[in-house]
């Protein structure tokens, strides 16, 4: 059964600063994986995709890595603002035909001015 | 992609008494998806809404505790049925679109309180 962790479980820096949001899961046959961010008590947001076939993907300040072999994705987030304050969320999905998404439990960013 | 309105956005209630939630994805879509996220937890999958048949759900979901209808192809309702306030959780609403439906989007979420 795959099981998805993320590292830390919260992390606070101050603004400017570039960081890096682990996750890492057990199963290496994935289909695709997808960071979300989650405002407090809110839906998710999709930031990226990457499919099993891709390195990585970008957007903006944002850069996803994911490495099938070893069981791991990182989130990269350029020259951090108060706004990236969220809980971002990694989730992994095994299959086409697989309708359901294994979510870690996510980091809580707090980006202070 | 696809845009998701789900409503209502949060909502205190009574245990015993049973709360519906709606969805309405703006594009036509084979299935969605209805999750809970406890607070602190991650997500867990209730049950996959296909147009047309009945849901699928997960162990430990039941229809009884958590029906779901599914009319057309852009909107779904999940029931929380008998509320006690272990059933206090974020719901959300989910969907596939993007080629062969790879990319997951999720509605804005209920805050559902029970008391």
């Amino acid at each position: 059964k795959q099981e998805v962790t993320q590292i830390p479980a919260a992390l606070s820096v101050p603004e400017g600063e570039n960081l890096v949001l682990n996750c890492s899961f057990t199963d290496s046959a994935i289909y695709n994986l997808q960071w979300f961010r989650q405002d407090p008590g809110k839906g998710l947001t999709s930031l990226l995709l990457i499919q099993s076939s891709q390195r990585e993907q970008t957007s903006g300040r944002l850069n996803a890595s994911l490495d099938k072999s070893s069981g791991r994705s990182t989130l990269y987030i350029a020259a951090s603002q108060p706004g990236d304050s969220a809980t971002y969320l990694c989730a992994v999905r095994q299959g086409y035909n697989n309708n359901d998404m294994r979510f870690g439990a996510g980091t809580r960013l707090t980006v202070k001015p | 992609s696809a845009v998701i309105s789900q409503k209502p956005s949060r909502d205190i209630c009574q245990r015993g008494t049973s709360l519906t939630i709606q969805c309405q994805v703006d594009s036509q879509v084979t299935m969605m998806f209805w999750y809970r996220q406890q607070p602190g937890q991650s997500l867990t999958l209730i049950a996959t809404a296909n147009q047309g048949s009945e849901a699928t759900y997960e162990s430990g979901f039941v229809i009884d505790k958590f029906p779901i209808s599914r009319p057309n192809l852009t909107f779904s309702t999940l029931t929380v049925s008998n509320m006690s306030p272990e059933d206090s959780s974020i719901y959300l609403c989910s969907t596939r679109s993007g080629t062969g439906g790879t990319e997951a989007f999720f509605g804005q979420g209920t805050r559902l309180t029970v008391v």
